[in-house]
């Protein structure tokens, strides 16, 4: 119940391409649901988030679509830079405030 | 980082000996947290403190304990180190409790602890 599923585990895009990161979640309290951007050495950093009463949220080649009915929310990356090279993780914010975090993604673009 | 140093960045240790993390902030929020980054379960809330001297409990807090008595000071102790232990932690501020677009979780750049 307090999960948060994330996939793929590792992903390989091509510059120009879209990169697609997926998270899927059981608990309907959810209310919020950040992304977080990891640099190799870095702590991770707040990248984008959306609120379950909207459907896409998008900031520059950013974009978060939501599917509340499916319990399912993705990251999509247009255009994707060698600077988008990073690990991504998903993460929903419980009803205590804490945030539940999925397990990674480590996002690979090919120049 | 945001105003937050952690110390010390890497350490090994051997298993059973006392390790204490420090993390330094100098942005006054109220609230700390320390996790831990292992491969394949992405970040886990081992402590974290409301105030100094106010602490409590995370999904992962068996075998640490914390200590907060400045506001800027977050603590993080194992008692007696296991090699299951071996991690990246992370401290991380919040000025509120509700993490949100308008209260944001901000990290520090990591302590690596290896337990031999």
């Amino acid at each position: 119940q307090q999960q948060v599923k994330q996939s793929p585990q590792s992903l390989i895009v091509q510059k120009g391409g879209i990169s697609i990161i997926n998270c899927a979640y059981e608990n309907t309290a959810f209310d919020y649901f950040p992304w977080y951007q990891q640099f190799p050495g870095k702590g991770p950093a707040l990248l984008i988030a959306i609120r379950p009463d909207v459907s896409e949220k998008k900031e520059g080649r950013f974009t978060i679509s939501f599917n509340k009915s499916a319990k399912q929310f993705s990251l999509h990356i247009m255009d994707s830079q060698p600077g988008d090279s990073a690990t991504y993780f998903c993460a929903a914010r419980s009803s205590n405030y804490q945030l539940i975090w999925g397990a990674g993604t480590k996002l690979i673009i090919k120049p | 980082d945001a105003g937050i140093t952690q110390s010390p960045r890497h350490k090994v240790t051997e298993t059973g000996t006392p390790v204490t993390l420090r993390c330094h902030q100098t942005e006054n929020h109220r609230y700390m947290y320390w996790y831990r980054q292992d491969p394949g379960h992405g970040l886990r809330l081992i402590h974290y403190s409301y105030g100094v001297k106010d602490t409590d409990k995370g999904e992962v807090s068996d075998g640490y304990s914390v200590s907060r008595s400045k506001t800027e000071d977050f603590l993080l102790t194992l008692e007696s180190a296991t090699s299951s232990q071996t991690s990246v932690y992370f401290c991380a501020i919040s000025a509120q409790g509700q993490i949100s677009g308008a209260n944001v979780l901000t990290f520090g750049a990591g302590s690596r602890l290896t337990v031999l």
